[in-house]
């Protein structure tokens, strides 16, 4: 629960603007993930980070970009070029990106919303 | 890569009775498997893990049981309550290490 925050809960976008979703983790964690959660399905991965300056493509990376400056942080951007940006955005973080095992612990998440 | 499919996508069950979520996957490789619960609104939250070398596990009224030659999962509730109602989500490593989660159950536990 606590030492993953995401910012802000709600946020209103109008069509063909960019916009920056804050995550911030005071675990100490190497490993940081962005997910997109839509109505009747699972999380799917937009992109990840296993350690600072370094990140990679999830499996829906498309119209996103990201950055990882700070270990601490691994903010997203949703650009114009989305399509569809409406859903619930998670951010997680888990101890080691390499190894296949570790629980990954969540942020409570932003709800965006295009108007 | 890697497929996970769970069922069943929605589950009521009455209070104090069992509740079964499955879950299937592809890839051979894969050898940690966490189940997640969400409440309406909130975060996904660890409840139970299974790692590859080990068929069982129980945390309480929790269990998982794993599978791995015919490569599924279930999570076990036993002794239901009204705030176990939430949404539950199986996930798989792949092979590069990233969570395939499956689409989740939406269980509803009525007194």
């Amino acid at each position: 629960d606590g030492g993953i925050t995401q910012s802000p809960k709600y946020l209103f976008r109008k069509e063909g603007q960019n916009v920056t979703l804050s995550c911030e983790q005071n675990l100490n964690h190497d490993a940081m993930y962005w997910y997109r959660q839509d109505p009747g399905q699972g999380l799917r991965l937009i992109y990840y980070s296993q350690i600072v300056n370094d990140f990679q493509k999830g499996d829906i990376a498309e119209g996103y970009s990201v950055s990882r400056e700070k270990k601490e942080s691994f903010p997203l951007t949703v650009t114009s070029a989305q399509k569809n940006p409406t859903a619930f955005y998670l951010c997680a973080s888990s101890i080691d990106g390499i190894a296949t095992s570790n629980e990954q612990f969540f942020g409570p998440g932003t709800r965006l919303t295009v108007l | 890569g890697e497929n996970v499919e769970q069922h069943p996508s929605t589950l009521s069950v009455q209070e104090g009775d069992s509740a079964v979520i499955k879950c299937t996957y592809s890839d051979s490789a894969s050898n940690y498997f966490p189940w997640y619960k969400q409440e309406l609104g909130k975060r996904p939250q660890l409840i139970i893990d299974i790692r590859s070398n080990v068929g069982e596990k129980k945390d309480q009224r929790i269990a998982v049981t794993l599978n791995k030659t015919a490569k599924h999962f279930s999570l076990h509730i036993t002794e239901t309550q009204p705030e176990d109602s939430a949404v539950y989500f199986c996930a798989v490593t792949d092979s590069w290490g990233k969570f395939q989660f499956g689409a989740g159950t939406q269980v509803v536990v009525t007194p």
